[in-house]
């Protein structure tokens, strides 16, 4: 099994400041990672997948980056409502695994 | 706009069983495998199971095989869920999820609101 390790575990940030949220692979997953945001009593939603593609209807602020086992997710100028919980999954190999996690909070 | 609505969340004993239902709309269905994936409360995303566009396949996490079983009725443009030898580790949110591309591994790009189950006695 893949295990997906994000940091950091806490983000603390004004907004107009820049997010950087890292996610590590244990192993290699070529560029088959996907990042998703998730607010409180909300399901996640698709941000970007295959590493750098945006899902639909997201904003350009958000950009990912990687490949193999490090990855990133970049929000360029937190919004107010980027304030949630994040987290990285990989498609390479089955089972489908997700990262625990990394929550950006207003500083 | 797609929409997917779960059903049939509740309380359950230990050892029980229950069946999840989701209901998709708004999205040719038989066009798109389609996945279930839970949340503990408190606690981050497990992905649980998937399945093919025609039903034809399907794949689970290790800790459901033998014990829950996905299944989807393309004329009912629905997806299942069903659970059984029920434990109080299974107790979480489940979602239904669309895959997004044509793979079966793809991300997820469309979820429901969830459905919680609720594993005591």
């Amino acid at each position: 099994e893949i295990v997906l390790t994000q940091s950091p575990a806490t983000l603390s940030l004004s907004p107009g400041e820049r997010a950087t949220l890292s996610c590590r692979a244990s192993q290699g997953v070529t560029t088959y990672l996907a990042w998703y945001q998730q607010k409180p009593g909300q399901a996640p939603r698709l941000l970007i997948y295959d590493a750098s593609n945006r899902a639909t209807g997201i904003p350009a602020r958000f950009s990912g980056s990687g490949s193999g086992t490090d990855f990133t997710l970049t929000i360029s100028s937190l919004e107010p409502e980027d304030f949630a919980v994040y987290y990285c999954q990989q498609r390479n190999n089955w089972p489908l695994t997700f990262g625990g996690g990394t929550k950006v909070e207003i500083k | 706009e797609v929409q997917l609505v779960e059903s049939g969340g509740g309380l359950v004993q230990p050892g029980g069983s229950l069946r999840l239902s989701c209901a998709a709309s708004a999205f040719t269905f038989s066009g798109y495998c389609m996945a279930w994936v839970r949340q503990a409360p408190g606690k981050g995303l497990e992905w649980v199971a998937n399945i093919k566009k025609d039903g034809s396949d399907e794949y689970y996490v290790e800790s459901v095989k033998g014990r829950f079983t996905i299944s989807r009725d393309n004329a009912k443009n629905s997806l299942y869920l069903q659970m059984s030898s029920l434990r109080a580790e299974d107790t979480a949110v489940y979602y239904c999820a669309r895959v997004l591309l044509s793979h079966i591994s793809s991300p997820f790009d469309y979820w429901g609101q969830g459905t919680l189950v609720t594993v005591s006695s």
